[in-house]
């Protein structure tokens, strides 16, 4: 069981937008602004999209953006592409045994 | 471009030690990051392993601290993990990563590579 809540799946057509869910407590999400994001096509390597909540690394698409309330921080993907189908997965630093928690991982399907 | 790149026997002996090298490219183990390992266990979530900086300190998941080593080789640009008493509840996709310890994230991964403990 991982330490943060996702969803396993969620769905959307082409051009719609989605969001996913990522729930930890107050000792990870909920008590700090360290929550990142990450894509994962599987056989690569993962890559960030989202760090310290709301912000983008350079090159990343602006339909990809995060928000954080309470325990829960949310990615939302708008225009929906193909290759945006993948696995995303996000983390927290924690104040915790381990600098970092992450999630179980949400496999994102374009319909 | 930071890549790094994940090296070692995709096979291990139940009570054997799994040996996994990182190599660094595009820039130097020496910066101030964190260098570390996480794992995916089949049909799981992501597990962090441990980290080392190029002084040499470590950090380790207390869950795994008995049977893991991190060490550095700053001469070659490259970090290793050692998974000692293996079993088949070690079997996953091993990762390696650069941590930035500001943003507290990895900015960056390799792209994994699959151990499997059996006999």
């Amino acid at each position: 069981q991982s330490a943060l809540t996702q969803p396993a799946s969620v769905s959307g057509s082409p051009g719609q937008s989605i969001t996913i869910s990522c729930t930890g407590i107050s000792s990870d999400v909920g008590g700090y602004r360290f929550v990142s994001w990450y894509q994962h096509h599987p056989g690569k390597a993962p890559k960030l999209m989202i760090y310290k909540v709301s912000n983008r690394p350079s090159g990343v698409s602006n339909r990809f953006s995060g928000s954080k309330s309470g325990n829960t921080a949310s990615l939302t993907i708008s225009g929906l592409q193909a290759e945006d189908e993948a696995d995303y997965y996000c983390s927290s630093y924690t104040s915790g045994t381990t600098p970092v928690v992450f999630g179980g991982g949400t496999k994102l399907t374009v319909l | 471009q930071v890549q790094l790149q994940e090296s070692g026997p995709g096979l291990v002996k139940p009570s054997g030690t799994l040996s996994l090298t990182c190599a660094v490219s595009g820039g130097s183990i020496s910066s101030s990051n964190w260098w570390s390992w996480v794992r995916q266990p089949p049909g799981k979530g992501l597990e962090w392993i441990g980290e080392i900086y190029h002084s040499g300190s470590t950090n380790y998941n207390p869950s795994l601290k008995s049977r893991v080593i991190i060490s550095v080789d700053k001469s070659k640009n490259q970090f290793s993990l050692k998974l000692s008493s293996v079993t088949a509840a070690d079997t996953a996709i091993y990762y390696c990563a650069r941590f930035d310890g500001d943003l507290a994230t990895i900015d960056y991964w390799g792209q994994g590579t699959l151990v499997t403990v059996s006999s």
